[in-house]
C-alpha cells in the first residue's frame, strides 16, 4: 500500500489560515469517511485532531476542521498560533482492511 | 482517564527478535468498542501503521511487514504485544502502542508515550 501524499511542508503567519491537502487513491480516502488528522510536537506522541473526515473531538479547537472531495482531504487551521507549529499527518482506511498514513506537513508559523 | 505505556529492550540485535508489551491502564482491553495496535516512526520519517489486534484475538497486519509481525493479547493483564522477527537497521523506530475505534481502525484516539528501538550489533 503505497502513502497518502501530503505537501512536504507548509507555513503561515499568526492569525492567517493554511491549508494541507491529503490525496489517496479510489481504494481509500475516495472511498470512505474514516480519515483522520493528527498533529505532533518534537519529541512527543501524535493527537487526534480530526476524525472521520471533519469531525473534531472534544477539547480541539474550533480553529481546526477537516473537509474532503474526491480522493483528496483537507485539514484547515484558521487563526494560526505559534503553538500549531508541529508536524500534521492524515490517515485513511484502506479496502485492504489497513491502514494508511501520509507523508507528513511540517506546519512553520512564520 | 486511559493511559498506554510500552515496554521492552532498546537495543536489539539484527536479525533477532524485536519484543514489545502495551500496558493499559484506566479502561479494559476487552471492550467491544475498539482495537489495538501498534505503530512506528523511524527517525526523521513518517508513521507506519504495524497492526492492530481485537481483544478476541482477531489481528490485522500491514502487508509489508505481516510475514514478520506477530501481535498478541493478554485480557488478564490488560496488556497487548508486539513480536517482529529478523529485525534489521531499518527497524529502527520509535514503536507506539494505540488505541483504534471500531469497526474500521479509525480514529486512533489514545496514543502510548512511544519508545525508541534501535537495532544494532
Amino acid at each position: 500500500q503505497s502513502a497518502l501524499t501530503q505537501p512536504a511542508s507548509v507555513s503561515g503567519s499568526p492569525g492567517q489560515s493554511i491549508t494541507i491537502s491529503c490525496t489517496g487513491t479510489s481504494s481509500d480516502v475516495s472511498v470512505y469517511n474514516y480519515v483522520s488528522w493528527y498533529q505532533q510536537h518534537p519529541g512527543k506522541a501524535p493527537k487526534l485532531m480530526i476524525s472521520d473526515v471533519s469531525n473534531r473531538p472534544s477539547g480541539v479547537s474550533n480553529r481546526f476542521s477537516g473537509s474532503k472531495s474526491g480522493n483528496t482531504a483537507s485539514l484547515t487551521i484558521s487563526g494560526l498560533q505559534a503553538e500549531d507549529e508541529a508536524d500534521y499527518y492524515c490517515s485513511s482506511y484502506t479496502s485492504s482492511n489497513t491502514v494508511v498514513f501520509g507523508g507528513g506537513t511540517k506546519l512553520t508559523v512564520l | 482517564q486511559l493511559q498506554l505505556q510500552e515496554s521492552g529492550p532498546g537495543l536489539v540485535k539484527p536479525s533477532e527478535t524485536l519484543s514489545l508489551t502495551c500496558t493499559v491502564s484506566g479502561g479494559s482491553i476487552s471492550s467491544s468498542t475498539y482495537y489495538w495496535g501498534w505503530i512506528r516512526q523511524s527517525p526523521g520519517t513518517g508513521l507506519e501503521w504495524i497492526g492492530n489486534i481485537y481483544y478476541s484475538g482477531s489481528t490485522y497486519y500491514n502487508p509489508s511487514l505481516k510475514s514478520r509481525v506477530t501481535i498478541s493479547v493478554d485480557t488478564s493483564k490488560n496488556q497487548f504485544s508486539l513480536k517482529l522477527s529478523s529485525v534489521t537497521a531499518a527497524d529502527t523506530a520509535v514503536y507506539y502502542c494505540a488505541r483504534a475505534l471500531r469497526p474500521r481502525f479509525s480514529p486512533i484516539d489514545s496514543w502510548g508515550q512511544g519508545t525508541l528501538v534501535t537495532v544494532s550489533s
